[in-house]
């Protein structure tokens, strides 16, 4: 079955420490995403990815780095810069097909600072 | 940018209607709406391409006015299983730069 899958789905992280968040699909889509949702608020866009090896910052990028090496994987790096990493963090993909941009979501990785 | 949805809530009873709004200061190519049940991934529930059209899935559809860059979603007859939090996601060209806005949580009560 195609799908997005994320790894870890909870993630503790020690302040100070790095952390990389795994995002792969095998859709075969052209564009990834990564969003953050705290409670009760929307999903606010870190980073995309439109093609290998290209990825622009979001809304919300400080903190956090990412790469596309190849087409199937876009993870993410909650860096020791990111003051306050904790939250929900969901990966996605669409296609840039006129007709057919629906986004498919990952399960999420709930990430928390201990 | 982010889009603006709007009301930030809404309670219902079994049957009634409700309406979602979701705008942008921006000229959309899309709109995309999805729901997100609590503690679960959004889930799609259907796209609207720049050209005024309206769309319907089962008892919800959605309605893009492309001169004014809004779209609503429509709630109808709604049903306990309609009850989550719905997203607008906007595109403004067709290169697939999703956005969302901050969500409408619905509750419907029996």
């Amino acid at each position: 079955d195609g799908g997005i899958t994320q790894s870890p789905k909870y993630l503790f992280r020690k302040e100070g420490q790095n952390v990389t968040l795994s995002c792969e699909q095998n859709l075969n889509h052209d564009a990834m995403y990564w969003y953050r949702q705290d409670p009760g608020q929307g999903l606010r866009l870190i980073y995309y990815s439109q093609i290998v090896n290209d990825f622009q910052k979001g809304d919300i990028a400080e903190g956090y780095s990412v790469s596309r090496e190849k087409k199937e994987s876009f993870p993410l790096t909650v860096t020791s810069a990111q003051k306050n990493p904790t939250a929900f963090y969901l990966c996605a993909s669409n296609n840039f097909s006129r007709t057919d941009t629906e986004a498919f979501f990952g399960q999420g990785t709930r990430l928390t600072v201990v | 940018q982010q889009p603006v949805q709007s009301p930030q809530a809404v309670i219902l009873r079994e049957g009634e209607d409700a309406v979602i709004n979701c705008s942008s200061s921006k000229a959309l190519y899309s709109v995309h709406w999805y729901r997100q049940k609590h503690g679960e991934a959004p889930v799609f529930l259907m796209i609207l391409l720049k050209g005024g059209e309206q769309k319907g899935h089962d008892k919800i559809s959605a309605s893009f006015n492309e001169k004014k860059q809004q779209s609503s979603l429509y709630l109808t007859a709604s049903q306990l299983s309609y009850s989550g939090t719905y997203f607008c996601g906007t595109e403004t060209d067709s290169w697939g730069k999703l956005q969302f806005g901050a969500g409408t949580q619905v509750v419907v009560t029996p």
